[in-house]
């Protein structure tokens, strides 16, 4: 079974600046199969990425994924006080087998 | 515009029974993978189970046995059966569309499972 470790686990960041979110996959996984979710607080999860690198339709251009193998990364730029939420990476396995990391809990000053 | 209403949620004796539905509008269920995802109170996500276009079922290891996930497609609603519900299955339940990610989410319905 596939495990997602997502760090840091809070981020503590100013607006206008830039964050790094990472996931760590415990074995190497399909790109196509990784996706990355923001939860605002009260609300439903969104998807911003699929594909590891795809935006979801009406997400801004300042969200944005890459990486491959075990070692995936969500970068969101210029970082506003509406950017503040849990964010998720999600793994689709055979099987079928859904997997999310615990999430990064993105703080804005 | 695709929309995801949840209903059903409330307050549950442990091994009672509930039944969630999920209504959809904007797009035919029947032509989309459908799922469940939960959420326990202030932790993360965890998918529930899906069902296919094909009709096939898959579930989580902790609920099979339990749950069943269905659809009535005349009517595009998503249900998931609850049977023989315990104190770990309290959480926000949500409907999404989807494979291998979920696009659209409802806005969940609360599940508590308390004596």
């Amino acid at each position: 079974e596939i495990v997602l470790t997502q760090s840091p686990g809070t981020l503590s960041l100013s607006p206008g600046e830039g964050a790094t979110l990472s996931c760590r996959a415990s074995q190497t996984i399909i790109s196509t199969y990784l996706a990355w979710y923001q939860q605002k607080p009260g609300q439903s999860p969104r998807l911003l990425i699929y594909a590891a690198s795809s935006r979801a339709t009406g997400i801004p251009d300042r969200f944005s994924g890459s990486g491959s193998g075990t070692d995936f990364t969500l970068t969101i730029n210029r970082l506003k006080p509406e950017d503040v939420a849990v964010y998720y990476c999600q793994h689709y396995g055979s099987s079928p087998k859904y997997t999310f990391g615990q999430g990064t809990r993105l703080e804005i000053k | 515009e695709v929309q995801l209403v949840e209903s059903g949620g409330g307050l549950i004796q442990p091994g009672g029974s509930l039944r969630l539905s999920c209504t959809a509008s904007g797009f035919t269920i029947s032509s989309k993978y459908m799922n469940w995802v939960r959420q326990a109170p202030g932790k993360g996500l965890e998918w529930v189970s899906v069902v296919y276009t094909d009709g096939s079922t898959y579930y989580e290891d902790s609920v099979k046995g339990r749950f069943t996930i269905s659809r009535d497609n005349p009517k595009n609603i998503l249900y998931l059966e609850m049977n023989g519900l315990r104190a770990d299955d309290t959480a926000v339940y949500y409907c999404a569309t989807g494979r291998p990610s979920f696009d659209y989410w409802g806005q969940g319905t609360l599940v508590t499972v308390s004596s």
